[in-house]
């Protein structure tokens, strides 16, 4: 079955300082891998996909397909990056999604 | 565009008894999951509907039921409440599976059962 596992519950970083939220997941194929985001008092969204290679709001995340991991990384965290990140899975399209248990990052000022 | 709706914000209800909670899609968006997040924990996938028909279903008991009507919105069922179905429950719509689907997720419904 697949799974997505996220090992730091809370992250607390100074302003400036680099970021990098954890990400392992358990698939033997090619899935679809996100990151989501809630910041506080605001509905859950998508922040990046895999598929996109794209960096959203200074975050990148690089799928490591030998170490079936997809963690997301910032250099200089900002305090408006404080919120919860939720790393997810999909096996295809076609798939429902599953979620990791989230990691609350607190960039300090 | 409001985006995705959900009704209501917050619920009370006894162990046993039978609720059903409220979803609106984002505009042009015609397939609706649902989502049970526990306190601390991530998002559980329940089940998905798509022309009116439940398409895929996650590790919930048949207590958990759903509708999708032809508007595209769509009601969530629990019946014999435990109380451990006290949950934030999650709508998310988005395009056909198959497609490019962002989904997009509603604020959610604060069920807490007594």
């Amino acid at each position: 079955a697949q799974r997505v596992t996220q090992p730091e519950k809370l992250l607390s970083v100074f302003k400036g300082a680099p970021v990098e939220l954890k990400c392992n997941y358990s698939y033997s194929g090619s899935p679809e891998l996100f990151w989501y985001v809630q910041y506080s008092r605001q509905r859950l969204q998508l922040l990046l996909r895999h598929i996109s290679r794209e960096s959203i709001k200074g975050f990148t995340a690089d799928l490591n397909k030998g170490e079936t991991s997809f963690h997301l990384k910032k250099p200089f965290a900002q305090e408006e990056d404080s919120a919860m990140y939720y790393c997810a899975l999909r096996k295809t399209s076609y798939d429902k999604v599953i979620f990791g248990p989230g990691t609350s990052l607190s960039v300090i000022p | 565009d409001a985006g995705v709706t959900q009704s209501p914000t917050h619920l009370i209800k006894t162990r046993g008894q039978q609720v059903t909670l409220r979803c609106s899609p984002k505009s042009g968006h015609d397939t609706v999951s649902w989502y049970q997040q526990a306190l601390g924990q991530g998002p559980q996938f329940i089940f998905q509907y798509y022309e009116e028909e439940e398409r895929q279903r996650g590790n919930f008991p048949d207590r958990f039921s759903g509708h999708q009507f032809p508007n595209y919105s769509s009601e969530l069922n629990v019946n014999a409440l435990l109380l451990g179905d006290s949950a934030l429950y999650l709508c998310a719509s988005s395009f056909p599976p198959g497609s490019y689907n962002e989904q997009f997720f509603g604020p959610g419904t604060r069920l807490t059962v007594l």
